[in-house]
């Protein structure tokens, strides 16, 4: 059983709002994601990180930002949120040389 | 770069074996692995294939061709819960991150 939590699971806010995902997991995993879902649809990486003070940009261009101070945190910000912005978050982590990725439930942002 | 490509949906009935093919183009392959996501939740590890061959693991069986850059998933006795979405993945050029196929989404009929 993976322990990766994902806060809030859902979220509704208003255009122009700044929001903050939350992620941590309690598995010491060094590397942390976070994949950008629409309903049906493929996984984007949009952030990806292997360990303290170390953070990337993914594939996928996101208007969002994220920082790594603790190895168990890797929280996601948008500093303005747009409707475009309406999607499923996935957090996910895993070991330095692991071939299995643990995600967390998911956190549902809609922007009205 | 990656690119992975996996039929878009398969239906089959309860008690059916059903295949999820994969095809990937890598320029360094480390291996193949395979997410189950239900509708609504978060996609979960299935399998995992660095070698040739078939591994089992209960009712679902995953195998590779690394000559061919090509796996399948494999599901025997399918039952409705197994409806969901089926990610076949692959690590990136530098084996750090993981890139996901489109994913195929399998209905189960009664």
């Amino acid at each position: 059983e993976a322990d990766i939590y994902q806060t809030p699971r859902y979220l509704v806010i208003g255009t122009g709002k700044k929001i903050t995902l939350e992620c941590s997991q309690t598995m010491g995993h060094d590397k942390m994601y976070w994949y950008q879902q629409d309903p049906g649809m493929e996984l984007h990486l949009i952030h990806y990180s292997y360990g303290v003070n170390s953070t990337e940009k993914g594939d996928l261009s996101s208007e969002s930002t994220v920082s790594r101070i603790r190895t168990e945190h890797f929280p996601l910000t948008l500093e303005s949120a747009r409707p475009s912005h309406t999607s499923q978050y996935l957090c996910a982590s895993s070991e330095r040389l692991g071939n299995t990725i643990y995600f967390g439930e998911g956190s549902w942002l809609t922007v009205v | 770069g990656q690119s992975l490509e996996q039929p878009s949906e398969v239906t089959a009935v309860e008690g059916a074996i059903v295949q999820i093919n994969c095809t990937y183009q890598t320029s360094g392959f480390y291996g193949l692995s395979w997410y189950q996501q239900h509708d609504g939740g978060a996609p979960t590890f299935l399998s995992y294939n660095a070698l040739d061959g078939l591994e089992e693991t209960g009712r679902f069986s995953s195998f590779l061709s690394r000559s061919d850059s090509y796996g399948y998933l494999l599901l025997q006795e399918l039952q409705m819960k197994d409806s969901a979405s089926y990610f076949c993945a692959v690590r990136d050029r530098g084996g750090q991150n993981f890139v996901f196929g489109p994913g195929t989404r399998l209905s189960v009929l009664p």
